[in-house]
C-alpha cells in the first residue's frame, strides 16, 4: 500500500497553542497536500507543497517537506477551537493517483 | 479548478440491494477517482475511472462489487452491489487537473440496514 503514516493519531491542545502533525510516505512524489475534514463533512484543501519546495506558508499554516526523509509536517499556530478536525496528508502516486495518510485527529479545547 | 456534484448526498439501503452514486464534473477530465472512507478512517482509493476503458481497481476492490461507468469526460458512476452493513461508509469521487490539488465531491454517506 502506498498509504503514508501520520503521527500523532490524535492530538489534544489548548486554544492558543501550536499543533504539529507529521506525515511520512513511501515513494518519490511530485507534490504533497494537506487536507482538513470536519466531522461528517467534506474535505477542505489546505495547502500543496511541490517536491522542489522545502517550506510553505498559508495564514496560520506552515508546511515543511523533506524529500530525503520522505516526510512532511503541518504546523498550525495559535490554534482555535474551530481548528478541531481531522487532518490528512496526501501524496500523488504514479503521477496521477492521490493517496491519503491515516490522518491526525486534532482537538482544540477552548 | 474543478467543481464536482455528487449525488445522492446520503442514502439508507437494505442489505442485498445496490446503490449507484453519480459524479458530475464541470470540466472535462481524463481520470476520475472513487474513494471509500469507513467510519473514523482515512480515504482509501477504490478505483481509477478512465473514459472509454475499464476502471482500474486497487488491491482489495473488485469490479463485481464496485462496478464503475465512465461514459464521457465529465461523468462517472460507482455502484456498490450486494450491500452489507460493512459497506456503510462515505464514498467520494475526485478529480485532479495536472500537478495540482485533488478536488472532491461532497461525498455520499451510505448506511446499510
Amino acid at each position: 500500500s502506498q498509504q503514508g503514516e501520520e503521527d500523532p493519531q490524535a492530538l489534544s491542545i489548548q486554544e492558543g497553542e501550536n499543533a504539529t502533525m507529521n506525515c511520512s510516505y513511501k515513494t518519490s512524489i511530485n507534490n504533497l497536500q494537506w487536507y482538513r475534514q470536519n466531522s461528517g463533512r467534506g474535505l477542505v484543501h489546505l495547502i500543496l507543497i511541490r517536491s522542489n519546495e522545502r517550506e510553505k506558508h498559508s495564514g496560520r499554516l506552515r508546511v515543511t517537506l523533506d524529500t530525503s526523509k520522505k516526510s512532511s509536517s503541518l504546523l498550525i499556530t495559535a490554534s482555535r477551537a474551530a481548528d478541531t478536525a481531522s487532518y490528512f496528508c496526501a501524496t500523488d502516486w504514479g503521477g496521477f493517483k492521490t493517496i491519503f495518510g491515516a490522518g491526525t485527529r486534532l482537538f482544540v479545547k477552548a | 479548478s474543478a467543481v464536482i456534484s455528487q449525488k445522492p448526498s446520503r442514502d439508507i439501503c437494505q442489505r442485498g440491494t445496490s446503490l449507484t452514486i453519480q459524479c458530475q464534473v464541470d470540466s472535462q477530465v481524463t481520470m476520475m477517482f472513487w474513494y471509500r472512507q469507513q467510519p473514523g478512517q482515512s480515504l482509501t482509493l477504490i478505483a481509477t475511472a478512465n473514459q472509454g476503458s475499464e476502471a482500474t481497481y486497487e488491491s482489495g476492490f473488485v469490479i463485481d462489487k464496485f462496478p464503475i461507468s465512465r461514459p464521457n469526460l465529465t461523468f462517472s458512476t460507482l455502484t456498490v452491489s450486494n450491500l452489507s452493513p460493512e459497506d456503510s461508509s462515505i464514498y467520494l469521487c475526485s478529480v485532479t487537473t495536472g500537478n495540482t490539488e485533488a478536488f472532491f465531491g461532497q461525498g455520499t454517506r451510505l448506511t446499510v440496514v
